[in-house]
């Protein structure tokens, strides 16, 4: 049973480019958040898909923008890099009303 | 605003020994609990949960205490080993507020458990 996949699981970007993320959420669940680490932080929400569409969003900027598609995977954008935005993006799976997320093991991005 | 605190960043114990880890929250609408695991280079895994009805969740050498007038809650692992060794984030979310499953963390303790 696969669990959460991400892809790349590392990118280099300049200032200024766009970069999409990809997600296949763990064999059955149907919702998928994504979300911030930078270093030495926990992780940040971002925002959640369901049904194809973001139900939720946290404090991110539009930069932030997200896709989830009908087999449930889901893609993250974030345009108009900004140095600030390298971290690790994790992106989370869940379904069936169980609060417990499943995380990928996340994509590093480095803005240089 | 950081709404979950886990004001130790690291922790040391030996082996055999127990490991206490702590939390605290500050919004009170927060109704479950979570503790993640994380080893470098993998995404966090989940490792033990708590409901705000509940003041006590044990699954083997995992306890989780939640203290609700104190806004706190801990993470007991007992006996403790070196695999043990991990970066452990506390979780929390609020279901009121169609907050379902966002979860916010606290930016971590780094537990090392030594021979």
């Amino acid at each position: 049973d696969a669990g959460v996949t991400q892809s790349p699981t590392h990118l280099i970007k300049t200032r200024g480019q766009q970069v999409t993320l990809r997600c296949s959420p763990k064999s059955g669940h149907d919702t998928v958040s994504w979300y911030q680490q930078a270093l030495g932080q926990g992780p940040q929400f971002i925002f959640q898909y369901y049904e194809e569409e973001e139900r939720q969003r946290g404090n991110f900027p539009d930069r932030f923008s997200g896709h989830q598609f009908p087999n449930y995977s889901s893609e993250l954008n974030v345009n108009a890099l900004l140095l600030g935005d390298s971290a690790l993006y994790l992106c989370a799976s869940n379904g069936g009303g169980s609060e417990k997320l499943f995380f990928g093991s996340g994509t590093q991005l480095s803005v240089l | 605003d950081q709404q979950v605190k886990q004001n130790s960043p690291s922790l040391s114990v030996q082996e055999g020994r127990i490991s206490i880890l702590n939390c605290d929250y500050t919004n009170s609408m927060f109704d479950y609990f979570l503790w993640y695991k994380k080893y470098p280079a993998e995404g966090p895994t989940f490792l033990i949960s708590i409901s705000s009805i509940k003041d006590k969740n044990e699954d083997g050498r995992f306890t989780v205490f939640l203290n609700k007038s104190a806004k706190h809650l801990s993470l007991h692992i007992v006996p403790s080993q070196p695999g043990d060794s991990a970066v452990y984030f506390c979780a929390a979310s609020a279901s009121f507020s169609g907050g379902y499953n966002k979860l916010i963390f606290g930016a971590g303790t780094r537990l090392a458990v030594h021979p």
